[in-house]
């Protein structure tokens, strides 16, 4: 399968716990993208990297998160301090951002509830 | 501020018949737009994108309009089926950086035989 995979689909944690959530986007993509997403509204943007370089970090993305994507491959992004409000499903999306193409290719989600 | 609206309710449509979904958007000047295809449970998936000096888009039987002057963009599918139900989604880019999407909240279509 050389879709855009995510791992865990699933977590419940409590409240105060750490969370970890793995993208493994298509290979050949350059750009790697991380949204949230609440029941009945679209996915909201959190973050993006070109290759492993950071470039823009949304205003929802509190201290608490963060993001890595080491040598511009797979990403994980991690939730400290779990709080009730971080309940969503976590989306990653992968681009090749080349000519004009700018679709993009989202992966399952992962779906956490914080308890 | 920046705002994307779409139909709230859902659209239910005969099988055969097509729908027509609406997407209109505030403070913006975007040079693209795309729609996405989400399942319940499921990442969203790429339907269609339409630049700013397109005026209308199809593939297969889908059909995209876009009006910069009106701010708003249509989707139809034309002979819908029952493998058309689900949830269709909007998306620009508010600042044209190639891919921070910003979503609109989604109208659902339910088709019946």
């Amino acid at each position: 399968d050389t879709g855009v995979s995510q791992n865990p689909r699933h977590k419940i944690t409590k409240r105060g716990q750490n969370v970890t959530f793995r993208c493994d986007p298509i290979s050949e993509h350059n750009r790697l993208y991380w949204y949230r997403q609440t029941l009945g509204q679209g996915p909201e943007f959190l973050t993006y990297f070109q290759n492993e370089a950071q470039l823009e970090k949304s205003r929802l993305l509190s201290d608490r998160f963060s993001a890595e994507r080491p040598k511009g491959s797979f990403s994980t992004l991690e939730i400290q301090r779990t709080e009730q409000g971080d309940s969503a499903m976590y989306l990653c999306a992968s681009s090749l951002v080349i000519g004009s193409s700018y679709e993009q290719y989202f992966g399952p989600g992962t779906r956490l509830t914080v308890t | 501020s920046q705002k994307i609206e779409q139909n709230s309710e859902a659209l239910n449509i005969q099988e055969g018949k097509t729908a027509t979904l609406t997407c209109n958007y505030t403070n913006y000047s975007p040079a693209y737009l795309q729609w996405y295809r989400q399942d319940p449970g499921r990442g969203p998936v790429f339907l269609l994108l339409i630049r700013e000096n397109e005026k209308e888009k199809r593939k297969e039987r889908l059909k995209v309009t876009f009006d910069t002057t009106l701010k708003q963009s249509l989707f139809h599918i034309t002979a819908s089926q029952p493998a058309d139900s689900a949830t269709y989604l909007c998306a620009l880019d508010p600042t044209d950086s190639w891919g921070k999407l910003q979503f609109g909240a989604g109208t659902q279509v339910v088709v019946t035989p």
